[in-house]
């Protein structure tokens, strides 16, 4: 199967910082990737799918990057809305669609 | 609108056997691929399985090939996941989940249940 290494596993910012979180795919997955934001209590949110693709009705300051098999989650300013877990995803069914560990984003 | 909406979920005693049950609403569920997905209280979320829209291509976690099916009611609008030899591992919410329709997005899941708690325990 294929390892999704999500890094960090916590980061703490200021409202109007830049975040950015990264996964790492333990091999080829070519643009199978998504991120998802979830708030306590609540079913994961899709933001970004084909590693770059805003799903519809999530603000432009998310946007999603590949290199290779790392994968980047960018928010460009951070608002205290954004709280809450992020996941990335390989998308890929057949190669098991395994998701990252998590990074939890806290505001400062 | 959109509406999914897990049911079956409780307390079972390790080796027993519970059926999930997902009603859907709000799109064309004939049309659309659909998964599990579920989150052990605390932890990260775990892709569990996948059914094409036609039902005759199913994929499952190594955690749970075996023990769990995966299936679909097309005229009930309803995704079930029977789950057999239940383990304490199992204990988590269990979400259904769309992939979305893109052909870019290939098994990203743009709309999600609330979840259905299986807690396995003697």
């Amino acid at each position: 199967d294929i390892q999704m290494t999500q890094s960090p596993s916590s980061v703490s910012a200021f409202v109007g910082d830049r975040v950015t979180i990264t996964c790492r795919a333990s091999q080829d997955i070519s643009n199978w990737l998504a991120w998802y934001q979830q708030k306590p209590g609540k079913p994961p949110k899709l933001l970004i799918f084909g590693a770059s693709h805003l799903q519809s009705g999530v603000p432009s300051r998310f946007s999603g990057s590949r290199s290779g098999t790392d994968f980047t989650l960018t928010i460009s300013s951070l608002q205290p809305e954004d709280l809450g877990t992020y996941f990335c995803q390989q998308a890929s069914t057949r190669l098991g669609a395994t998701f990252g560990g998590g990074t939890q984003i806290e505001i400062k | 609108e959109v509406q999914l909406v897990e049911s079956g979920g409780g307390l079972i005693q390790p080796g027993g056997s519970l059926r999930l049950s997902c009603a859907v609403s709000g799109f064309s569920f004939s049309f659309s691929e659909m998964n599990w997905v579920r989150q052990a209280p605390g932890k990260g979320l775990e892709w569990v399985s996948y059914i094409s829209s036609s039902g005759d291509t199913t994929y499952y976690a190594d955690s749970v090939r075996g023990r769990f099916t995966i299936s679909r009611d097309d005229a009930k609008n309803s995704l079930h996941l029977q789950m057999n030899s239940l383990r304490v591992e199992d204990t988590a919410v269990y979400y259904c989940a769309r992939a979305h329709p893109d052909l870019t997005a290939a098994n990203a899941l743009d709309y999600w249940g609330q979840g259905t708690l299986v807690t396995v325990s003697s």
